[in-house]
């Protein structure tokens, strides 16, 4: 089974700001890793796909990248709605499907 | 408008059974692989169960192997989880998710809402 930790568990950042989570899986995944924001109380969203593509309708502040064993997601400048919580999620070597513990992203 | 729509959660005792149901539309159900990720009370994702487009390949968690399965009715677009012996650590929101094929990105393109699951005595 393939671990992926995120860290920081808490990023802590102004509005405006960039932030900068990472993910890194326990053997390589290629780039086949993909990203989720999660607001309270609604399901995952999908927001990068293949390490570094957007979603549609994503926003361009929105970017991935990496690959392999280490990935970034960037968050070039925050905006109120996007403080929330962000998974990755590797689907290069299933089953199963593995999820990051998740990084939450809080208004400082 | 594609959507997903989950329904059947509730309280159940432990030992005790539930199905739940997701209703898809918008979209063409039977061109994609179905799976049930879960998200136990403040805790992070959980990959449940998956069932390939045809209903030929399912795959699930070890912690549920031989107590859940997963089902679909292409017919009907509908995606099925059918929950037996169930445990306490199996209290989560359950949520069906669309997985589209590698030309399409094969990450977890659509959720739906979720329906809470509960087992308590």
């Amino acid at each position: 089974e393939i671990v992926m930790t995120q860290s920081p568990a808490t990023l802590s950042v102004s509005p405006g700001e960039r932030a900068t989570l990472s993910c890194r899986a326990s053997q390589s995944v290629s780039s086949n890793l993909a990203w989720y924001q999660q607001k309270p109380g609604q399901a995952p969203r999908l927001l990068i796909y293949g390490a570094s593509t957007r979603a549609t309708g994503i926003p361009a502040r929105f970017s991935g990248s990496g690959s392999g064993t280490e990935f970034t997601l960037t968050i070039s400048s925050l905006q109120s709605e996007d403080f929330a919580v962000y998974y990755c999620h590797q689907y290069n070597n299933w089953p199963p499907w593995t999820f990051g513990q998740g990084t939450k992203v809080e208004i400082k | 408008e594609v959507q997903l729509v989950e329904s059947g959660g509730g309280l159940v005792q432990p030992g005790g059974s539930l199905r739940l149901s997701c209703a898809a539309s918008g979209f063409t159900f039977s061109s994609y692989y179905m799976i049930w990720v879960r998200q136990a009370p403040g805790k992070g994702l959980e990959w449940v169960a998956n069932i390939k487009e045809d209903g030929s390949e399912k795959y699930y968690v070890d912690s549920v192997k031989g107590r859940f399965t997963i089902s679909r009715d292409n017919a009907k677009n509908s995606l099925y989880l059918q929950m037996n012996s169930l445990r306490a650590e199996d209290t989560a929101v359950y949520y069906c998710a669309r997985d589209p094929p590698p030309e399409l990105g094969d990450a977890f393109d659509i959720w739906g809402q979720g329906t809470m699951v509960t087992v308590s005595s």
